[in-house]
């Protein structure tokens, strides 16, 4: 059982590329959430989803897109890469009706 | 979801209790309280969570003032590796999304 894990780890992109940062689980939980962290602050809500084919966003959403094709994998994309966007990315997990969210290792992206 | 204010950061001495503030006075009847904490930039993790009442688990216990406007997470003897960001969060987990905004935190550091 790994939990949820992050593909990659870290990237280095340039501005105006585009990328896909994976996020999967396999403990068969309903709910994903990607979350974005910036130096010394705390995390914000990108996307989330309710269930397989079903997203949703959050409160930070702007140059984002995401997709969950399949119930264990949740995708989000950067079209167009800008320096804002260089920050480290969380994902999280969690069943239904259970409180706790199960967060990935985090994917480190910088944006030069 | 309502919004949360705690202190940026506190020390403790290992071995001692560390209590860590929450105020959250716009709190909604069917809101939860929940406490995650985030070691050195790794994925924020769950302790604990309440409504009401007052809950203990096996890391820390959660007080909740009666009117519930704020509470209290307290690590009953603290060690070198409590060491982090503690998040306090207030929401309402809905049957369809759990949603979290993660505000700046406290940084507790535990000192020998």
């Amino acid at each position: 059982n790994a939990g949820v894990t992050q593909t990659p780890k870290f990237r280095v992109l340039k501005t105006g590329q585009s990328m896909t940062l994976l996020c999967a689980q396999d403990m068969n939980h309903e709910y994903m959430y990607w979350y974005r962290q910036d130096p010394g602050m705390g995390l914000r809500l990108i996307h989330y989803s309710v269930g397989e084919g079903t997203t949703a966003k959050g409160e930070v959403p702007d140059g984002y897109n995401v997709s969950r094709l399949k119930k264990q994998n949740f995708l989000l994309g950067l079209e167009s890469a800008a320096p804002s966007q260089t920050s480290v990315y969380f994902c999280a997990s969690r069943p239904d009706r259970v409180h706790e969210q199960f967060f990935g290792p985090g994917t480190r992206l910088t944006v030069l | 979801d309502a919004k949360t204010t705690q202190p940026p950061s506190m020390d403790c001495a290992e071995g001692r209790a560390a209590n860590l503030p929450c105020n959250h006075s716009t709190i909604s009847g069917n809101e939860y309280v929940y406490w995650y904490r985030q070691i050195h930039s790794q994925g924020p993790q769950y302790i604990i969570h309440g409504l009401k009442n007052n809950e203990t688990n096996e890391m820390a216990s959660l007080i909740i003032t009666e009117d519930r406007k704020s509470s209290t997470l307290i690590l009953p003897h603290a060690t070198l590796r409590d060491t982090a960001v503690y998040y306090c969060i207030v929401r309402v987990i809905e049957t369809n999304a759990g949603k979290s905004t993660f505000g700046d935190g406290t940084t507790l550091t535990v000192k020998p």
